[in-house]
């Protein structure tokens, strides 16, 4: 099973709503990664997690916040996001180690502000 | 991170070869040359990735320069089902993290006509 699930697929929500993003693999990776992608904009890495530590935080504001409970959960906690913050929420996996591992990516949670 | 640079669009009739370019003059000895590509209303999906050596699997072929300094990824034949933005990325990888991370450019979005 090469799956990432992500869910929900669609989000809407307010200013002052707190909400949150799951991510979830069962491949045994180690690597977890969020990624932001804006309109006809490529992936922009925002988090990553290796062995369930945060080990990359791409200078992103304290609004989104990351937490990966266990080596197959990865959540993103969202709190007074701002309407700029509309975007796909891609979540990738990897094995961890090696410049030739792929990351395989689920479709997506599709967040909009309002 | 090194770059990469490749055109914004190409076109290419169904069931006939396309050459999707990518220039990296600044890539480094120990970076591999990774392609993903994202279908719409999708996740990014790995394709191919190599080193020095040209590469085949079943979705396509990569050619890298002798140089490094370019690649090229080959579908040999299009179908409708590879319309697509296709993204060129050199791994980088992160001190200390053990995970190599993603650093997408523009892609090219390949339109396939029937």
């Amino acid at each position: 099973d090469t799956e990432v699930t992500q869910t929900p697929k669609h989000l809407v929500m307010g200013m002052t709503n707190k909400k949150s993003l799951k991510c979830e693999q069962h491949m045994g990776h180690r690597a977890m990664y969020w990624y932001k992608q804006k309109a006809k904009k490529p992936p922009e890495l925002m988090f990553v997690y290796s062995y369930e530590k945060l080990s990359i935080n791409e200078s992103v504001p304290s609004r989104f916040s990351p937490e990966c409970p266990n080596s197959s959960l990865l959540n993103l906690h969202l709190h007074a996001l701002q309407p700029e913050d509309s975007a796909l929420y891609l979540c990738a996996s990897s094995r961890v180690g090696l410049p030739t591992d792929t990351q395989y990516f689920g479709p997506g949670t599709r967040l909009t502000v309002l | 991170d090194a770059k990469t640079t490749q055109p914004n669009s190409m076109e290419s009739n169904e069931e006939e070869p396309v050459h999707l370019p990518c220039n990296h003059s600044t890539i480094s000895g120990t970076d591999y040359i990774h392609w993903y590509r994202q279908l719409p209303s999708q996740g990014p999906e790995y394709v191919i990735h190599g080193l020095t050596s040209n590469v085949n699997n079943r979705m396509a072929s990569l050619a890298i320069a002798e140089d490094r300094k370019s690649s090229t990824l080959i579908l040999h034949r299009a179908t409708l089902r590879d319309a697509a933005v296709y993204y060129c990325i050199l791994r980088a990888s992160i001190s200390g993290a053990g995970s190599y991370q993603l650093t997408f450019g523009k892609g090219t979005k390949l339109s396939v006509i029937p």
